[in-house]
């Protein structure tokens, strides 16, 4: 069975700190990946997707990278990070099922930043 | 105009009542549609998948309406455990895939 897993659940980074999360997912292969960010009280919103490896598409100007160097492997980086990067941070996966449609995504189970 | 819009609520209902949320979408090239539930501090999980000729999952009905572009969700006989927030998920494709979410709609089941 598919999994994905995210690291670490909860971070607190001073202010102009650097930044990795990773997230990888196991039981599949060439998945959609995307992280998400959830300011509290707030809906998701899309950060970054990515269709296969090296291909990354950003939705949002900010102050974050991602990347992927492998299959089943998403990174969300910064270099220094900013107050307003605080937040819940989300890791997803979903593929094409046998009809050709996109099946439902799958998510991590959230990493909580918090820039001090 | 956001791609996917939902009434944020709160919807406060008592137990039992019948409630139905409502979610619109803009891309008229969106193919697959969802309802998720997320419970406070939690990751978001699925709880249906909404089919174009409508789909109902015990005490839950998901509608998809593809002319007016939304689509929705009906919840009967509400229960305590009912109450989280409700995002509607939307993938448009064509070449790419994105995974776009509504801000959610919060649900508060009373006594």
């Amino acid at each position: 069975s598919q999994t994905i897993h995210q690291w670490p659940a909860t971070l607190v980074q001073p202010v102009g700190s650097p930044l990795s999360l990773e997230c990888t997912v196991e039981g599949t292969s060439n998945p959609n990946l995307y992280w998400y960010r959830q300011a509290a009280g707030r809906g998701l919103q899309l950060l970054f997707y990515s269709v296969g490896i090296g291909q990354i598409s950003s939705e949002v100007p900010q102050n974050l990278s991602a990347s992927r160097p492998q299959d089943r492997q998403f990174i969300l980086s910064s270099k220094k990070l900013l107050l307003s990067d605080s937040g819940f941070y989300l890791c997803a996966w979903n593929g094409v099922g046998v009809t050709g449609m996109n099946t439902e995504a799958f998510f991590g189970q959230g990493t909580r930043l918090t820039v001090v | 105009r956001k791609e996917v819009e939902q009434d944020p609520g709160p919807f406060n209902v008592p137990e039992g009542a019948t409630v139905a949320f409502n979610c619109t979408y803009s891309n008229s090239a969106s193919q697959s549609f969802f309802w998720y539930r997320q419970d406070c501090r939690k990751e978001p999980k699925l709880l249906m998948s909404v089919y174009s000729s409508g789909n109902e999952d015990g005490r839950f009905t998901a509608q998809l309406n593809r002319a007016s572009q939304y689509i929705s969700l009906l919840i009967r006989d509400s229960k305590l455990s009912d109450s989280a927030t409700y995002l509607c998920v939307v993938i448009t494709s064509g070449g790419y895939n994105k995974l776009i979410f509504g801000a959610g709609t919060r649900l508060a089941v009373h006594p």
